[in-house]
């Protein structure tokens, strides 16, 4: 099966600017999370969606939000980005069934906001 | 806000010597998973350990869970210079933390050929 694809890989948005990135799941998982990982605060948990619904929120402002359709593609959007939000964006997808399954990342999209 | 420590920070070795990585964690949980992430890239999956086994192991890797103490360590045996990454270990609280990993902030291991 194909892994997780992560579009775009590299990004680069002036403070203001809103930004979208795209995840698309491993073929037959229904649930994907999003990180943000930076050097100062980590890997951090932004949301998890799940046939469309988000399941869980991280503990980050509104300007970021995400969505998920009925082929389980998902995607996170950033609004009036900030420089603070230059990160590595993650997003990881699993069967999720039950819960407590492994999570399969992909490669990540690299925002840098200047 | 990360759940857990995770020591040491940094872990320089030589080829075939073996890595220890310790992680705690602050609250209760359903797994432990341990993961691998080369120079900023995606990260890889190598081990899940659930609450209520006490070791595990795959290949050259051995993980153990400690709960009553909330840590767990990493054994990478006869590290190969292909090993160099960033460990982390996440856990999974279960219950409604639906797809909700939290992360340690990581064990940079350097394998010197």
């Amino acid at each position: 099966k194909a892994g997780v694809t992560q579009t775009p890989r590299y990004l680069i948005k002036t403070r203001g600017q809103q930004v979208t990135l795209s995840c698309s799941p491993i073929s037959g998982h229904r649930s994907v999370s999003w990180y943000q990982q930076t050097p100062g605060q980590g890997l951090q948990f932004l949301f998890e969606y799940f046939s469309e619904t988000q399941r869980n929120k991280g503990n980050f402002p509104g300007r970021f939000s995400g969505r998920q359709f009925s082929n389980s593609r998902s995607e996170m959007n950033v609004s009036t980005l900030e420089l603070g939000d230059s990160a590595l964006y993650l997003c990881a997808s699993s069967p999720r069934t039950s819960g407590g399954e492994t999570q399969y990342f992909g490669p990540g999209t690299r925002l840098l906001v200047l | 806000s990360q759940q857990g420590e995770e020591d040491p920070q940094a872990l320089s070795i030589q080829e075939g010597e073996n890595a220890t990585m310790n992680c705690s964690y602050k609250t209760s949980i359903n797994n432990l998973q341990w993961y691998r992430q080369n120079s900023g890239r995606g990260l890889v999956h190598l081990i899940l350990i659930r609450s209520n086994e006490r070791e595990k192991h795959s290949g050259r890797l051995r993980v153990t869970l400690d709960t009553s103490k909330k840590s767990s360590s990493l054994l990478i045996t006869a590290s190969r210079a292909a090993d160099t990454a960033s460990y982390f270990c996440a856990t999974d609280a279960g219950g409604t933390s639906y797809g909700k990993l939290t992360f340690g902030q990581g064990t940079i291991l350097t394998v010197h050929p």
